[in-house]
This record gives C-alpha cells, structure tokens and sequence, in this order.
C-alpha cells in the first residue's frame, strides 16, 4: 500500500499572485499527474510526468508549470491566480502501464480572492 | 479525438432499487482500458471497477460493469442501491497510445434516497 499527500488543503490567494502545489507519493510510482476538478468538467488534465524531471502537458496547462524535483514529488505552480477562480486540484499517480490504476491524493482547494 | 460521455449529470434513486449510469466513448484505439472512480463527500477519487476484456462482467462491492467495444459501452449498474452509494462517479478511458492519460466523462452525481 501507499499513500499521497497534497499540501496544502486549502490556498487562499490574491488575482495575480503565484501559487506553488505539492503532491508526494511513497508507492514509488513512475507516473504522476495533476488534475483540476470543477464541477460537471469532470477531471482535467493538467500536466503528467512519467518520471524524474520529465514533463508532459495536458489539456489544461496553460496558466499553470509543474516540477518533478524527484521520483516522489510533484508540484504545480499557477502563474498567475485569477480573480474569483475556485477549484480543486488534484495529484495522481501509477505504475507505467496503461492497465495501471491511478491513485489520487485528497486535493488542495483553491480559493482566490 | 478520444472522449468518454456521462450523459446524466445527476442520477435519484430510491434506497433498494437498482441503479444504472451511462457511459460511452469514442475512440480509434483497438487496446483500451476503462476505469469507474468513485469519490465521498470530501475524499479523493478511487477505482471502483476496471476492465480492458470485451464482454466480461466485472463486479466490486455490489457494483458490474461489462466493457462493450460493439456499442462503445461501459455503463455502471447495481441491483440494489445503498445510502452508502451516494457519491460522484466518474467513467475513464485509457488508451495504448503511450502516454499514461486518462480520459474522464463529466461524472454523475447519485443520490440514493430512504
């Protein structure tokens, strides 16, 4: 078993400012993933890293960078929060196959101000 | 390109009644892999059901699902819903495409009511 732990729970920010996620898991996943949740979207693919300092956009990455310092941890940056934006962000990992399940963390909610 | 399709936003049913959420998807892959997730109320999203065999029922605590590549199908179904059931449900796609990605329908919000 394992488990992944997203700090912080809860980000309050200001229009403009930059937000720095962090995700870590201890499976000793490959791949590892964040995702925005927002209510009737679904779960949206940010950015994916399949391992150490490598990374992959999503769908979603504009507005956003990411960093795998090392095999266990994931941060995202939103460069540049925007005013009245609410979600939650998600962070996911797997092993490297694609009948693998993903296993998420519990999420930051983001709130900006 | 790929997509996966909820087509209920929010499923009610009453407490022992079966219960059934729709997905479908498109896609040109041949080898694929498709996941529910369920997510309570403040908790992260977990596997509920996958499969990647065409036409084998898979179960999980009361739940089936039966991948039908002929219809493009993965619907959710239970014979008897719990309060206990009450969650958002999410429909994923993964394809071999290799990259890692998987693809999630919109999710469907049930309530199950006594």
């Amino acid at each position: 078993g394992g488990i992944i732990t997203q700090t912080p729970k809860f980000l309050i920010g200001q229009e403009g400012q930059k937000l720095t996620l962090k995700c870590q898991q201890n499976f000793n996943h490959d791949t590892m993933y964040w995702y925005r949740q927002d209510s009737g979207k679904g779960l949206r693919l940010i950015y994916y890293s399949i391992t150490e300092n490598d990374l992959q956009k999503g769908d979603l990455s504009e507005g956003y960078d990411a960093s795998r310092e090392k095999k266990s941890s994931f941060s995202l940056t939103v460069t540049s929060a925007q005013k009245n934006e609410m979600a939650v962000f998600l962070c996911a990992s797997s092993r490297d196959s694609y009948q693998d399940t993903q296993y998420f963390g519990p999420g930051t909610r983001l709130l900006v101000l | 390109g790929d997509s996966v399709t909820q087509t209920e936003g929010l499923v009610t049913v009453t407490e022992g009644l079966p219960v059934k959420l729709n997905c479908t998807y498109q896609t040109t892959y041949l080898t694929i892999a498709f996941f529910w997730y369920v997510q309570y109320l403040n908790e992260a999203p977990q596997v509920l059901l996958k499969s990647s065999t065409d036409n084998k029922r898979t179960e999980h605590q009361g739940f089936h699902a039966t991948l039908h590549k002929s219809s493009s199908s993965f619907h959710l179904q239970k014979s008897s819903a719990q309060l206990s059931d009450s969650a958002l449900y999410y429909c994923a796609l993964r394809v071999s495409s290799g990259s890692w990605q998987l693809i999630f329908g919109s999710g469907t919000q049930l309530t199950v009511m006594p």
